[in-house]
């Protein structure tokens, strides 16, 4: 089957970093993405690597290691704005597959 | 420039009904995508096109099916209508695959 595992729901500080994880198995497998929905929003792209490292777009960033399977999204400087659920998904065949999604709780 | 449209924003629809989506993309681009979401299932899959051909298909049953015209409109199809049918019906766009997807607002769609 295809699938992919990251936690449910994170807690943070505002101003504080934070990292959320995702490890995939899926038969296809072009890019990682990271999309942030708000409740009662659509998601919104924020980052793709179709090849393994980082990739920095202002306070955010993202990593991809393919040999492992495995990605992650880190947000720096985190504002209360940022607290939203954020989804990894697998660019497959014309496709994206979801991850359920990490919900970011941000205490001020 | 414009988002993605979808339209309409809300609706209840009886079961046994039917229901048609629509979906207007960003100009210039020519891959659209649906995705259901429910609180249960997450984000799932439900067809692809790309000038006018569906190039993939999610695990929906035949009730679903979906089109898009020459001009890169969507428009995607429920027929018989279930009650596990209610979710947020959401298209994305985009130039292509591998690039990222700018969804619409989506269609919440209530089966009563």
């Amino acid at each position: 089957g295809q699938s992919l595992e990251q936690p449910s729901e994170v807690t943070a500080v505002e101003g504080a970093i934070v990292q959320i994880n995702c490890t995939y198995q899926t038969s296809g497998f072009y890019g990682l993405s990271w999309y942030q929905q708000h409740d009662g929003g659509a998601p919104t792209f924020l980052s793709y690597n179709a090849l393994d490292g980082l990739e920095e777009t202002g306070r955010f960033s993202s990593f991809l290691s393919r040999s492992d399977s495995y990605g992650y999204l880190l947000l720096q400087e985190l504002q209360m704005k940022d607290s939203a659920s954020y989804f990894c998904a697998v660019d497959s065949n014309y496709q994206l597959i979801w991850g359920a999604g990490t919900k970011l709780i941000i205490k001020p | 420039k414009a988002g993605v449209t979808q339209t309409p924003r809300y609706l209840i629809k009886t079961r046994g009904q039917q229901v048609t989506l629509s979906c207007s993309p960003i100009s210039g681009h020519r891959s659209v995508s649906w995705y259901q979401q429910t609180p249960g299932q997450g984000l799932q899959f439900l067809f692809e096109y790309f000038s006018e051909t569906q190039r993939n298909k999610g695990n929906f049953p035949g009730r679903f099916s979906g089109r898009q015209f020459s001009n890169s409109r969507s428009e995607m199809n429920v027929s018989t209508l279930e009650l596990g049918d209610s979710a947020l019906y959401l298209c994305a766009s985009s130039l292509d695959a591998n690039y990222g997807y700018t969804f619409g607002s989506g269609t919440r769609l209530t089966v009563v």
